[in-house]
């Protein structure tokens, strides 16, 4: 079974501090993604990678940005934590064209 | 990627068939259905996906249509652990595209 690994579950994070949501997939997956979710807005794509290095902007990537320099791992970091990024943080790994999305257990994130 | 219309909730007897339908009557020719789901306070759990033809695995059916406007999932004897949001997705192949997912279906198992 494919394992998606998220490193917290719960996360209380302050205003202004930079926050690494660490994300690490056991299936020697190419492709890699975050997403948050919000009640009411669904799940919503701010960033993916499809290689070692490689990233894209998903449709919500302001005030986010990523790390892949390995492909079994993909980190998430807020540059600056802020109250509006309070959220369900999931990361997801898929191996290729077709196939389907393996999510993690989420990191539900708290910025006071 | 086609939208999806799937009713808001559904009530299922523990040990029977929940079917759950999805229309999709935009689907263009090369979207896939997937189906989620997701159990509260986990993340999404992938189900099964299908192109033209029916598909089976070890949790679920999935049934299209001839003219692929609409699909069911089929769980075949559920219990009280599938209890969950189910989001049915129509997308196109390519797994770097964004995943929208729906408002879904309330799956509520009663036992």
């Amino acid at each position: 079974d494919v394992k998606v690994t998220q490193s917290s579950r719960y996360l209380v994070k302050r205003t202004g501090e930079k926050v690494f949501l660490e994300c690490v997939q056991d299936m020697d997956h190419e492709n890699m993604f975050w997403y948050r979710q919000d009640p009411g807005l669904g799940l919503r794509l701010i960033y993916f990678s499809y290689d070692v290095k490689m990233k894209e902007k998903g449709d919500i990537p302001e005030g986010y940005s990523v790390s892949r320099e390995k492909k079994e791992r993909f980190s998430l970091i807020l540059e600056s934590a802020s109250t509006n990024q309070t959220s369900m943080y999931l990361c997801a790994s898929s191996s290729g064209q077709g196939s389907p999305l393996h999510f993690g257990n989420g990191t539900r994130l708290t910025v006071t | 990627d086609a939208k999806t219309t799937q009713p808001t909730s559904m009530d299922c007897a523990e040990g029977r068939a929940a079917n759950l339908p999805c229309n999709h009557s935009t689907i263009s020719g090369n979207e896939y259905v997937y189906w989620y789901r997701q159990i509260h306070s986990q993340g999404p759990q992938y189900i099964i996906h299908g192109l033209k033809n029916n598909e089976t695995n070890e949790m679920a059916s999935l049934i299209i249509t001839e003219d692929r406007k609409s699909s069911t999932l089929i769980l075949p004897h559920a219990t009280l652990r599938d209890t969950a949001v189910y989001y049915c997705i129509v997308r196109v192949a390519w797994a770097g595209n964004k995943l929208v997912f729906g408002a879904g279906t309330i799956l509520r198992v009663k036992s």
